[in-house]
């Protein structure tokens, strides 16, 4: 059980063009939904926190206008690379915590590899 | 906010032998997660360990929580155990900045 599916794997587009990423738990709800970017050989730096049906909380100098975050069920969130660029080619991963366990424990998908040409 | 610090950054070993990886937290942690990120970027749950010890495999870990610390036990590593190990603060989100573990056949 727990299991946290992000698709795409890898995606490659070109400089302006917008990319969607996809977080869904696939046997639990989810209260909460976080986002990820991970540079090379370093550690996760938390994007934002989305919760069902209401709107993302970014970390201080993440632009909500460039990653939008959409959390529409208790088991899909997106998130929404707008008019990329190379310099937000990165590693982005999510996670989901259970709601009903509500302990907090993190289940991470498989992260989405995004290039930007 | 609560800093998470991993020791040692980098641990070379041969094939068979044990390891020790330490979490310190600046502030009372409640819901202490450690992780392995293995080579595909995968991050897979290896302990979720508020307090005392588990054991699963020849993986086993310990928190003292009143003391603010996390150990991570690797026994008879083999190379697939070779990675980026995690601690984090799962209730806030923030993680360490790993140990990297490579180990030898």
């Amino acid at each position: 059980g727990a299991v946290v599916s992000q698709h795409p794997s890898r995606v490659i587009c070109k400089s302006g063009t917008s990319v969607k990423i996809e977080c869904r738990s696939l046997d639990f709800q989810a209260t909460t939904m976080f986002w990820y970017r991970q540079f090379p050989k370093k550690s996760l730096m938390l994007m934002a926190t989305s919760n069902e049906g209401s709107k993302a909380t970014y970390e201080q100098g993440v632009e909500k206008d460039k990653f939008l975050i959409n959390h529409a069920s208790l088991t899909l969130s997106t998130l929404t690379v707008t008019s990329a660029h190379p310099e937000d080619s990165s590693f982005y991963i999510c996670s989901a915590s259970h709601r009903t366990a509500n302990t907090g424990e993190l289940f991470f998908g498989e992260g989405s590899r995004l290039t930007v040409l | 906010g609560i800093q998470v610090e991993q020791s040692p950054p980098d641990l070379i070993l041969q094939e068979g032998a044990n390891s020790t990886l330490r979490c310190n937290f600046s502030d009372s942690v409640n819901n202490l997660q450690w992780f392995h990120q293995n080579p595909w970027g995968q991050l897979i749950n290896l302990f979720y360990i508020p307090s005392g010890t588990k054991q699963n495999g020849r993986l086993s870990a310990t928190t003292v929580a009143t003391e603010r610390y996390s150990l991570l036990y690797i026994s008879s590593s083999q190379t697939t155990d070779s990675g980026v190990y995690f601690c984090a603060d799962a209730g806030k989100s923030t993680f360490g900045d790993g140990t990297t573990l490579t180990v030898k056949p």
